[in-house]
């Protein structure tokens, strides 16, 4: 079945740290990945998409991401967390479903405390 | 540009009555998406409209759950008979089209069932 994994529901780091963030995808061939965020109270924003290409891709507010294929993986990473960067943080995948149309299938979400 | 609007943006409703959400997507968009957030929990599809095809009502949990887009633009999702575990935050998001285009998320209604 075509599914998303945040293993880390919670994740607490100081500011200033580097954070990682793990997603884990099971699809049949390379779909199309996505992180987003939310802050409290407000809709999801995209940090950052992979279609093709460069492995590493760059997003908004210092965000990077890595896909690796034999590990079916797209981790994000931000090399020093600022307070701000508390929030929670999907991770989803565009696909085509067993249906024939494309679908976005997203986490269960991480979210994230910065200790000053 | 105006991004993706929803209303209301709180909806607080008794069990048994009926509610409509609303979404207005970005001009231009021709595919719109509605999920339901509930807590702790993360985003589920409930149906996807693009451009005038069928829509997909594979992710409506029940046949309680219903919704129309007019004109391809304005979307409604309307619940009957509410029930409290329909308490959630309903979003909606649109895109200009498939195969790999980002969303864009409006805020969310959040419904309370009590």
């Amino acid at each position: 079945a075509q599914s998303v994994t945040q293993p880390d529901i919670h994740i607490t780091v100081s500011e200033g740290a580097s954070l990682e963030l793990r997603c884990n995808y099971s699809y049949g061939a390379t779909p199309y990945l996505f992180w987003y965020v939310q802050s409290p109270g407000q809709g999801l924003q995209l940090l950052l998409k992979y279609f093709s290409g460069d492995t590493l891709v760059q997003g908004i507010k210092g965000f990077e991401a890595e896909f690796k294929r034999s590990q079916s993986s797209f981790n994000l990473r931000k090399p020093s967390v600022h307070w701000s960067d508390a929030a929670e943080y999907f991770c989803a995948v565009g696909l085509i479903a067993t249906s024939g149309t494309y679908k976005y299938i997203f986490g269960t979400g991480t979210r994230l405390k910065v200790l000053a | 540009g105006a991004g993706v609007s929803q209303s209301p943006s709180n909806k607080v409703t008794e069990k048994g009555k009926d509610v409509e959400l609303r979404c207005d997507p970005i001009s231009g968009h021709t595919a719109l998406y509605w999920y339901r957030q509930s807590l702790g929990q993360g985003l589920e599809f409930l149906i996807y409209f693009q451009g005038n095809s069928a829509p997909d009502k594979s992710g409506l949990p029940s046949d309680r759950f219903s919704a129309e887009r007019t004109g391809g633009s304005v979307s409604t999702l309307t619940i009957q008979r509410t029930q409290q575990e329909d308490s959630a935050v309903y979003l909606c998001a649109s895109s200009l089209g498939t195969s790999g285009r980002e969303q864009y998320f409006g805020p969310g209604t959040r419904l309370t069932v009590t």
